[in-house]
């Protein structure tokens, strides 16, 4: 079955990098457009980022364009992000999730069981 | 940007029916997704394209979505049910989501 595994959450002052990961098996990667969600303590999900199949297209929330790249490695079924310039708002668990593209529109049908990722001095 | 507006909470007796609204303008003009989250685990998607049940999820559930309203449905609703349930639509390659509604089964 479909399973998504993210790593690289920890903590990090603000101002500083980090690199998340997301192993993913069970289905074939590279036919798929992933996306980054990530959600606050106590609040709704918030879209971070997506990529399509190849990893030529990308697309950014205002709120991370210029500070995160979406990246993946197709022959290592592998999907990540590369988050610069942290700041305290961008605490959150980050989720990696598969979208299904297609004539029943876009939707997100897996998803991971997170990553936490604190920002604070 | 566009806004999805959602009640904050929504209570339902067990058997009852518990009615989910999500609002946002000509919301019926795009496609709405519906996932619920209980407490410390991930999101899962219950409806997609308005009213579209993915595999494994009970027929309890239902959506609909018209002019400036989509409307989760729960029927029957049991005790599981309870937890947190997001819409979510897409505008101009951007996701958004609304900001939640607590269903409290009492």
């Amino acid at each position: 079955q479909v399973q998504l595994v993210e790593s690289g959450g920890g903590s990090v002052k603000p101002g500083g990098s980090v690199r998340l990961s997301c192993a993913t098996s069970g289905f074939t990667f590279g036919d798929f457009y992933m996306s980054w969600i990530r959600q606050a303590p106590g609040k709704g999900p918030e879209w971070v980022s997506y990529i399509n199949g190849r990893g030529t297209t990308q697309y950014y929330a205002d709120s991370v364009k210029g500070r995160f790249t979406i990246s993946r490695d197709n022959p290592k079924n592998a999907l990540y992000l590369e988050m610069t310039s942290l700041r305290v708002d961008d605490t959150a668990v980050y989720y990696c999730v598969r979208e299904k593209r297609g004539v029943f529109g876009w939707f997100f049908d897996s998803w991971g069981q997170g990553t936490l990722v604190t920002v604070s001095s | 940007s566009y806004d999805l507006t959602q009640p904050p909470s929504v209570s339902v007796s067990p058997g009852q029916t518990a009615s989910v609204t999500c609002s946002g303008d000509n919301l019926g003009d795009k496609f709405v997704s519906w996932f619920q989250q209980r407490p410390g685990q991930s999101p899962l998607l219950v409806i997609y394209r308005n009213d579209m049940r993915p595999s494994g999820i009970p027929e309890r559930f239902s959506g609909s979505n018209s002019v400036n309203t989509a409307t989760l449905t729960i029927t029957e609703t049991q005790a599981v049910d309870e937890a947190d349930y997001f819409c979510q639509v897409w505008d101009n390659h951007v996701a958004v989501f609304g900001s939640g509604t607590q269903v409290t089964v009492l």
